[in-house]
């Protein structure tokens, strides 16, 4: 069974532009959710989805970032437009269930360089 | 609000040395608590977890035990090998999805 994959791998764009990050979870789970990795520190939550609905957005840093799940299936994160600050790793993970106690399956991330 | 507060790394052992990386927790209920790692190249894996209070999470050589009374999630590992050069997150949730993790511990070892 092929796990969470995110596209792309590294993306390096200049401040003011642009930037749309992929996720595909594993077939079947529901909930896809979006974290953040900034400049070495925690991982931070930034929202969450049931199928298509967003239940729960409360991590997004700004109206700069827009999130979607077309039809429930892969979901795409867009940075527009893109500052500094916003550079890190974002991971994407799914679950079949939602809960504390389901495991979150994680993918390997986008690492996003803003210059 | 939840927290995690994880040991800074870096850590440099040896193979076959103790490892531990302290892990100590804020949460405004009664969270289930995880040890995440991620491999150079690889995304974040779930490694163990606990969900209530003296529970005692192992997978692949590593423990930790849930510590109400300290608020704590150490993970240990008595011999360490190279393969286990990686980086360990710290996370809880409660009673949600939301995880909140600590800032992560980059481990090397040498052989």
């Amino acid at each position: 069974e092929a796990g969470v994959t995110q596209f792309p791998s590294h993306s390096v764009i200049e401040k003011g532009q642009t930037v749309t990050l992929r996720c595909d979870p594993i077939s079947g789970h529901d909930n896809l959710y979006w974290y953040r990795r900034v400049m070495g520190k925690e991982i931070k939550f930034l929202l969450h989805f049931v199928k298509e609905s967003k239940q729960d957005e409360s991590g997004m840093p700004n109206n700069r970032f827009l999130a979607e799940r077309t039809g429930g299936t892969y979901s795409t994160l867009k940075v527009q437009p893109a500052e500094l600050e916003d550079s890190g790793v974002y991971f994407c993970a799914s679950s079949q269930l939602a809960g504390g106690r389901n495991e979150q399956f994680f993918g390997p991330g986008t690492r996003l360089t803003v210059l | 609000g939840d927290s995690v507060t994880q040991m800074e790394g870096p850590v440099t052992l040896s193979e076959e040395a103790f490892l531990t990386i302290n892990c100590t927790y804020t949460a405004t209920g009664y969270p289930s608590l995880f040890w995440y790692v991620q491999y150079p190249g690889e995304g974040l894996q779930l490694l163990l977890k606990a969900t209530k209070a003296d529970d005692k999470g192992s997978n692949k050589g590593f423990e930790a035990t849930y510590r109400k009374e300290t608020t704590s999630f150490h993970l240990e590992k008595g011999s360490v090998q190279v393969s286990d050069s990686a980086v360990y997150f710290c996370a809880l949730t409660v009673g949600d999805y939301k995880l909140s993790f600590g800032a992560g511990t980059t481990v090397t070892v040498r052989a």
